[in-house]
């Protein structure tokens, strides 16, 4: 069966502070794609990110990065040097191969203190 | 370029009104969806629309929602009649290329009131 989890609920951290959002999926295919949203205070879903299963290359775009581990199930979301705009909920999502469903996880309220 | 706009960013209404939530996708995107995020439930999906038509319509609660697509630039849900229980956001997003394992663009949400 098809799940995601993110574990942490809530994280608040001090700006410039590092921090890292874990986000563990389950599938039992082979072929699948993850996918990584934030939706800040105002409530909008916006695009970060979409990894195939057969590209573990971390990726890297300004301050945020991204650490996929097949071993692991694990597709980890690092935010280097905080920022009170990143405050928001981040939600990781997969989807297995030739769907065009979402499995959404429950979402990290992401609070940066200024 | 323009993402997908939703209409109205917020509506409050009776119990029992009918209510229209409208949707835009992005030009040249074949696929559609309407999601609902509640705090209890998530995000659900709604249904799904390929090239217009309703491929899976699995995740309607009941027979008060109904969605239509009538062209490849609009898409509408409606509710009637609108129950307490309905109040929610109503997310559609759209996507290239059948949807198949591709990222789903959202709108920003049409939050719902019934009273």
């Amino acid at each position: 069966a098809q799940k995601v989890t993110q574990a942490q609920t809530e994280i608040s951290v001090v700006e410039k502070e590092d921090v890292t959002l874990d986000c563990v999926y389950e599938t039992r295919d082979t072929t699948y794609y993850l996918f990584w949203y934030k939706q800040p205070p105002s409530g909008e879903l916006v695009f970060l990110i979409r990894r195939n299963s057969f590209d573990e290359q971390n990726e890297i775009s300004g301050r945020y990065s991204w650490n996929f581990q097949k071993s692991t199930s694990s597709f980890n979301f690092t935010i280097t040097a905080s920022q009170v705009v990143d405050s928001a909920v981040y939600f990781c999502a997969l989807s297995e191969s030739g769907t065009y469903k979402y499995i959404f996880g429950t979402g990290t309220r992401l609070k940066v203190l200024a | 370029d323009a993402g997908v706009i939703q209409s109205p960013r917020h509506e409050v209404t009776e119990m029992g009104q009918e209510v229209t939530l409208r949707c835009k996708p992005i030009s040249g995107h074949n696929s559609l969806f309407w999601y609902r995020q509640t705090m209890m439930r998530g995000l659900e999906l709604l249904i799904y629309f390929n090239n217009n038509v309703p491929i899976d319509d699995s995740g309607m609660p009941e027979d008060r929602f109904s969605a239509k697509m009538p062209n490849a630039s609009f898409s509408t849900l409606k509710i009637q009649p609108s129950e307490p229980r309905d109040s929610a956001v109503y997310f559609c997003a759209s996507s290239s290329a059948g949807a198949v394992n591709q990222p789903q663009h959202f709108g920003d949400g049409t939050r719902l009131s019934i009273l």
